[in-house]
């Protein structure tokens, strides 16, 4: 059980364009669900806080504009990364809080995005 | 808000020999541990948390203690195997479920056959 999935796992993209990552919780439903950011040898930052039928909270430094979130349904959210640039070439990954309601985050397998 | 130190950023040992990883942290409100062990390129797995009201917790060969006098939580893996190689994050998060969960910088653990 908790098993968190992404898609697409990589994308490549030019730059200026926009790239849609999605993540779903696929045996639980999760009302929040966590979006982070992971360069080379670095660890996860978080990025934004996703929560179903709201808006997202987004960490500072986080562009809202660029970083678009959406959590429709208790299942699935979204990211989409708009008028991407070479910067934004990381390896995207989703968390969703675990069933029980606890502190428990089950991760997803993560996305590599690499913008040319 | 929570920062969380980790030490040692790389760690190798012998295959058999135990690795032993440290952490701290600085908001006495958090009362939730995770580990986290990442493989090259895929997502963080949960392999054993720890709660503010237990001292230590065992799962086989992986062990996590807490000290929240002192704020310093450790990971011990007994008998490494090679495929215990990988970066292992050490994690803490507050009481409420919408509270962040922060990680630490992670170590790399190569674990020599």
């Amino acid at each position: 059980g908790a098993v968190v999935s992404q898609h697409p796992s990589w994308v490549i993209c030019k730059s200026g364009t926009s790239v849609k990552i999605e993540c779903r919780s696929l045996d639980f439903q999760a009302t929040t669900m966590f979006w982070y950011r992971q360069f080379p040898k670095q660890s996860l930052m978080l990025m934004a806080t996703s929560n179903e039928g709201s808006k997202a909270t987004y960490e500072q430094g986080v562009e809202k504009d660029k970083f678009l979130i959406n959590h429709a349904s208790l299942t699935l959210s979204t990211l989409t990364v708009t008028s991407a640039h070479p910067e934004d070439s990381s390896f995207y990954i989703c968390s969703a809080r675990g069933p029980s309601g606890r502190n428990e985050q089950f991760f997803g397998p993560g996305t590599r995005l690499t913008v040319l | 808000g929570e920062n969380v130190e980790q030490h040692p950023s790389t760690l190798s040992v012998q295959e058999g020999d135990s690795a032993v990883i440290k952490c701290t942290y600085s908001d006495s409100a958090s009362n939730y541990f995770p580990w986290y062990k990442q493989e090259l390129g895929k997502g963080p797995q949960l392999i054993i948390d720890i709660r503010s009201n237990v001292g230590e917790k065992k799962d086989q060969r992986i062990a996590v203690t807490l000290n929240k006098t002192a704020k310093h939580f450790s990971l011990h893996i007994t008998e490494t195997q090679p495929e215990d190689s990988a970066v292992y994050f050490c994690a803490a998060t507050g009481k409420t479920s919408y509270d962040k969960v922060i990680f630490g910088p992670g170590t790399s653990l190569s674990v020599i056959p």
